[in-house]
């Protein structure tokens, strides 16, 4: 079952923040995050193994909450270059890795 | 390091044709997976390999596709016969050794498919 992602899309100022959310109805162990841009493939951002778990890369952090299997995706003071489509992967017993339909950000000038 | 290779990377061929996408992952890793791209769908997993050995293949849309992987540095997703609405991006990942969905995926440039 395909996690659930809000917003679906998102547009910002440069320097702005922005929060972007997974959930899903299944009892998770991991949670993946992955950035695509325009007409490239997806790129690895983070992975998020303890409920709990909080992990930075940059100006982008992420969380894990087991019990609630939700995580969020924090994007600080945005740049033009964190524009693309941010999709959201899961991974539970019994059920192959499934991404999320993903969000698409916009940073504007 | 080399990452993981795809070929071809546009394919455009008529209806009706066989269609045949490898791959080549990243070196030591041992899980690869084939996906599939579309607007309409999003990003669909096909069928997933550990070990060259295939774990599962639920999401392969019917018999007209077929993967193999006859060793830890090749695999292909094949599609016979093709029909228009197999048009997608296919991309291929890999991923180290480790618990299924514990390790991050690491994906081809994928390639662009277009049955006329």
């Amino acid at each position: 079952q395909q996690p659930v992602q809000s917003p679906q899309a998102v547009i910002l100022r440069e320097g702005e923040d922005a929060v972007i959310n997974c959930s899903s109805s299944k009892a998770l162990y991991s949670v993946h995050w992955y950035r695509q841009k325009h007409g490239e493939a997806p790129v690895f951002l983070m992975i998020l193994l303890k409920g709990g778990e909080q992990k930075g890369h940059e100006k982008i952090s992420a969380s894990f909450n087991e019990k609630k299997q939700q995580s969020s995706l924090y994007l600080t003071a945005s740049q033009l270059s964190y524009s693309g489509t941010y999709f959201c992967g899961t991974a539970s017993h019994g059920q192959n890795f499934v991404f999320g339909p993903g969000t698409r950000l916009s940073v504007l000038p | 390091d080399a990452g993981v290779i795809q070929s071809p990377r546009h394919e455009v061929t008529e209806m009706g044709q066989e269609v045949t996408l490898r791959c080549k992952p990243i070196s030591g890793h041992d899980y690869l997976f084939w996906y599939r791209q579309t607007m309409m769908r999003g990003l669909e997993l096909l069928i997933y390999f550990n070990n060259n050995v295939p774990i599962d293949d639920s999401g392969m849309p019917e018999d007209r596709f077929s993967a193999k992987m006859p060793n830890a540095s090749f695999s292909t997703l094949k599609i016979q016969p093709s029909e228009p609405r197999d048009s997608a991006v296919y991309f291929c990942a890999s991923s180290p050794p480790g618990q299924t969905g514990g390790q991050p995926q690491h994906f081809g440039d994928g390639t662009r498919l277009s049955i006329l």
